[in-house]
């Protein structure tokens, strides 16, 4: 049965330490997108990947998070350093992306989403 | 831009009845419609879409949606509820084909069914 993986499912650290969650998508799926969910702000798109390249972080702080897919099989989102309003649940989610070019006239499949990660910064 | 609104926070029924979580959306070209289901401490699980044809789309677990163009909207129904679809539902939506190229979720709708 095939699914998104998200690792650590839950961490707590202090304030100013480096977090990274990491994410592996689907097998044979050539997008990846991170979102990130709170009560306040309910659910935000943080950045979006198609053949591991970053099409779209502009939901993203720049000064602290970075998002990369040094593989196929690997997505990662840091944040450094962390602070407490970074507490979240973080979700990694994949899908196929069907066509070509720079609009993405296909992109009409759904995500499917890990069971996220829990983030709290104390 | 493209946007998403679910105007209820959280919607109550009796097990038994027929249940519309609601959704309207906005964009400037033409959408495709999601919706997605949350329960406790879990990621999101795809129920259904709208990409064209029939405006009437089925989905997982008996749920069912109708795009209504002329009033932008995609509300999620089922003709009888039950306890297990207690969850957290969004609503999403991408515009075809120059918006963005992710989806955008509504705040959610908690449905809570009475036994």
């Amino acid at each position: 049965d095939a699914r998104v993986t998200q690792t650590p499912r839950h961490k707590v650290t202090e304030m100013g330490q480096e977090v990274t969650m990491r994410c592996q998508p689907i097998l044979g799926h050539n997008t990846v997108f991170w979102y990130r969910q709170t009560m306040m702000q309910g659910l935000e798109l943080l950045a979006y990947f198609r053949n591991r390249a970053p099409l779209d972080d502009s939901g993203m702080p720049k000064d602290r998070f970075s998002a990369e897919m040094p593989d196929a099989t690997l997505a990662t989102l840091k944040i450094q350093p962390s602070e407490p309003r970074d507490s979240a649940v973080y979700f990694c989610a994949s899908g196929l992306v069907q066509g070509t070019g720079h609009s993405d006239m296909f992109l009409n499949t759904e995500a499917f989403f890990g069971q996220g990660t829990r983030l709290t910064v104390v | 831009a493209q946007s998403v609104a679910q105007p209820e926070d959280q919607v109550n029924v009796a097990e038994g009845n027929p249940l519309t979580v609601k959704c309207t959306y906005s964009v400037s070209g033409n959408p495709y419609l999601f919706w997605y289901v949350q329960y406790p401490n879990r990621g999101l699980q795809f129920l259904l879409k709208y990409i064209t044809g029939d405006n009437l789309v089925k989905g997982s677990y008996g749920f069912e949606a109708e795009f209504n163009k002329s009033q932008t909207s995609f509300h999620l129904k089922k003709p009888s509820a039950l306890v297990s679809d207690s969850a957290l539902y969004f609503c999403a939506v991408r515009e075809v084909p120059t918006g963005r190229r992710a989806l955008t979720f509504g705040s959610g709708t908690r449905l809570q069914v009475q036994p």
